[in-house]
């Protein structure tokens, strides 16, 4: 059974840092991978999304990196803003279809 | 705009009073998700629809029941509803068989049950 940890559970930045948020699941026999952002009350927005034979996406400010052998994903967040707090969510998909998510990490940006 | 509509925003009922929640998309998916999301913690996969094939999950309660009359629609019924049924209901959609498979979500349903 697939299991994804994300960790720190919250993180507190002052703006203009550069941050990584972490994402480890244990069957590496993943389809693809794929990051989302949920602010306070709403629904998921996608942010990126990795292939299993892709080692990274970039989007912006935002870098995803995949490495399947390890289990583990980071999500780069780049010159973060407090536009940026909310709650990140990895979402792991195996190939029969299923995603499997992590809890989140509660980013606070503060100006 | 192609997106993923859910209907209402908000709903609050009653212990033990049936609720519907609905889900629209005009994407032309083909897979159409149900999950729950209680406070802090991640979505939970409850059922799939793989066109018109249901695929439950083995821990969803017989409480909750879905229903895909046509491709654009899928609801969520919840017969009889009790306060751990508590959450935010996501609905989200995804292209089977593409290469790059995302998913896409709606604003979810907020349920209350007092």
């Amino acid at each position: 059974k697939q299991e994804v940890t994300q960790i720190p559970a919250a993180l507190s930045v002052p703006e203009g840092e550069n941050l990584v948020l972490n994402c480890s699941f244990t069957d590496s026999a993943i389809y693809n991978l794929q990051w989302f952002r949920q602010d306070p009350g709403k629904g998921l927005t996608s942010l990126l999304l990795i292939q299993s034979s892709q080692r990274e996406q970039t989007s912006g400010r935002l870098n995803a990196s995949l490495d399947k052998s390890s289990g583990r994903s980071t999500l780069y967040i780049a010159a973060s803003q407090p536009g940026d707090s909310a709650t990140y969510l990895c979402a792991v998909k195996t190939n029969a279809g299923k995603s499997t998510f992590g809890d989140g990490t509660t980013l606070t940006v503060k100006p | 705009d192609a997106m993923v509509i859910q209907n209402p925003r908000y709903q609050v009922t009653q212990f033990g009073k049936p609720v519907t929640l609905s889900c629209s998309q005009t994407l032309n998916h083909n897979v159409m998700y149900w999950y729950q999301q209680k406070s802090s913690q991640a979505p939970k996969l409850l059922f799939h629809y793989y066109d018109k094939d249901f695929n439950n999950e083995a821990d969803t309660p017989d409480n909750f029941q879905s229903r895909r009359p046509n491709t654009s629609f899928c609801f969520l019924d919840i017969r009889s509803p009790g306060l751990g049924d508590a959450a935010m209901y996501l609905c989200a959609t995804s292209v089977d068989g593409s290469l790059y498979n995302e998913q896409f979500f709606g604003p979810g349903t907020r349920l209350t049950v007092l």
